[in-house]
């Protein structure tokens, strides 16, 4: 039972690069989110997604777009990386009982 | 928006110990989590409330939905307990707020 998985764990970007990352679940929840971690800083929500083919902004969507082309995906995209990208991400997701799961995460520093 | 508060920010206990942490909310809720994150870890949710209290061995989590606040206690704690603990309400069923998190050190 794999639950969330995220890929990759770690990630050192230029600035201006672009990468995805992805996030991928087992248990057929409709609900996906990402959120990045700043130190001393709640988790932020960037993107949501209540299920395949439909996605929203959070409260910090500024510099990345999202997919939900199967229930099973959810990658997140940066196009042109900055140093204020610089975080950690966290992929979840939700089950219909509310009950949720987080991936391992990906530190990502933007140089 | 939904504004979540957790207090203490910073929490050093000795072995053995009881532990409270707190957490206030400003608005009504679908459900509570409290979540465990360890030091370059990933995060795990120790529990989901929507109202009364939980255990689960040391931990006990307790909500009062009318006074919009919630605990997460620990009881006999021990330095493994060491983590940080976040506190995140689930809004209109489909969004979580997080408090900023309790970072707790259990000396032995």
């Amino acid at each position: 039972n794999a639950g969330v998985t995220q890929t990759p764990k770690f990630r050192i970007l230029k600035i201006g690069q672009s990468m995805t990352l992805q996030c991928t679940q087992d248990m057929n929840h409709n609900y996906m989110y990402w959120y990045r971690q700043d130190p001393g800083m709640g988790l932020k929500l960037i993107y949501y997604s209540v299920g395949a083919g439909i996605t929203d902004k959070g409260e910090v969507p500024n510099g990345y777009n999202v997919s939900r082309s199967t229930t099973e995906d959810f990658p997140l995209r940066l196009e042109l990386a900055a140093p204020s990208q610089t975080s950690v991400y966290f992929c979840a997701s939700s089950s219909a009982d509310r009950r949720a799961f987080f991936g391992q995460g990906t530190r990502l520093t933007v140089v | 928006k939904n504004e979540v508060e957790q207090s203490p920010q910073n929490l050093t206990a000795q072995e053995g110990e009881f532990i409270t942490i707190n957490c206030s909310y400003s608005v009504g809720i679908s459900a509570l989590h409290w979540l465990q994150q360890h030091p370059g870890g990933g995060i795990v949710s120790l529990f989901m409330l929507s109202s009364g209290k939980k255990k689960h061995g040391r931990l006990i989590a307790t909500i009062n939905i009318q006074e919009k606040h919630s605990s997460l206690h620990i009881t006999a704690s021990h330095p493994r307990d060491s983590a940080v603990y976040i506190c995140a309400v689930l809004y209109n069923f489909n969004k979580f707020y997080f408090g900023s998190g309790t970072k707790l050190n259990v000396k032995p």
